[in-house]
């Protein structure tokens, strides 16, 4: 267990839905990270938030969002899903850069 | 921005056999360097980091790695792999100043044979 959980652990949903993937970061933790993570692209880095408010944001489509709740837990709010949203989708959480991140187990999104 | 190259997609090797998987780094300012394992069906495990100083850095289940600030790589080794080996490693880089997010490489998939 390394202190990251993300919820659910799989999810298929159909094309068009909205989906909410969850992730409680580790104790003490205040910075929570979004990755993507497919075949084709590898890990893409979507978002992040410090301490409830959102601090860089990378290859994230419009469709997609996020937060940070006044707990660190963090939400990521996937709509409109089409077939290539299909992927792995982690979540991490780091004290600062030079400690590196603590990553969950992930979310296999599976969208039929 | 930086950037990281994984050279290889796919490295078979037998087991007990030594290992070097290869990244390079593309930045213009200090970095911070990471190598990360993936297991099926698991999250990315921290295996080791270079921040500053001593240019190998020694991390988990017998695995380090050398930091070359001229050819701007942090290639990983092992001296004699094993089964449980067998994974998905990642290399990761981030800026020494600022705050921001990991920037993989592609991965290379280590596959062990017996």
């Amino acid at each position: 267990d390394s202190g990251v959980t993300q919820t659910p652990k799989h999810l298929i949903t159909a094309t068009g839905q909205r989906v909410t993937l969850r992730c409680s970061p580790r104790s003490g933790d205040l910075s929570v990270y979004w990755y993507q993570q497919s075949l084709d692209q590898g890990l893409q880095f979507l978002i992040q938030y410090y301490n409830g408010e959102e601090r860089a944001k990378g290859n994230i489509l419009e469709r997609f969002s996020a937060q940070q709740f006044p707990d660190l837990h963090s939400e990521l709010n996937l709509s409109s899903l089409e077939l290539g949203d299909s992927a792995l989708y982690f979540c991490a959480s780091s004290v600062g850069p030079s400690y590196g991140y603590t990553f969950g187990s992930g979310t296999r999104l599976t969208v039929v | 921005a930086q950037s990281v190259t994984q050279l290889d997609s796919q490295v078979p090797v037998f087991e007990e056999a030594p290992v070097e998987l290869r990244c390079n780094y593309s930045s213009s300012v200090s970095v911070y360097l990471f190598w990360y394992v993936q297991y099926p069906n698991q999250g990315l495990q921290l295996l080791l980091k270079y921040l500053s100083g001593s240019t190998l850095v020694k991390g988990i289940n017998g695995f380090e790695a050398e930091f070359n600030k001229s050819q701007t790589s942090f290639h990983l080794r092992k001296p004699s792999v094993h089964i449980s080996d067998t994974a998905e490693y990642f290399c990761a880089v981030t800026f020494t100043s600022g705050n921001t997010p990991l920037v993989f490489g592609k991965g290379t998939r280590l596959s062990v044979i017996a």
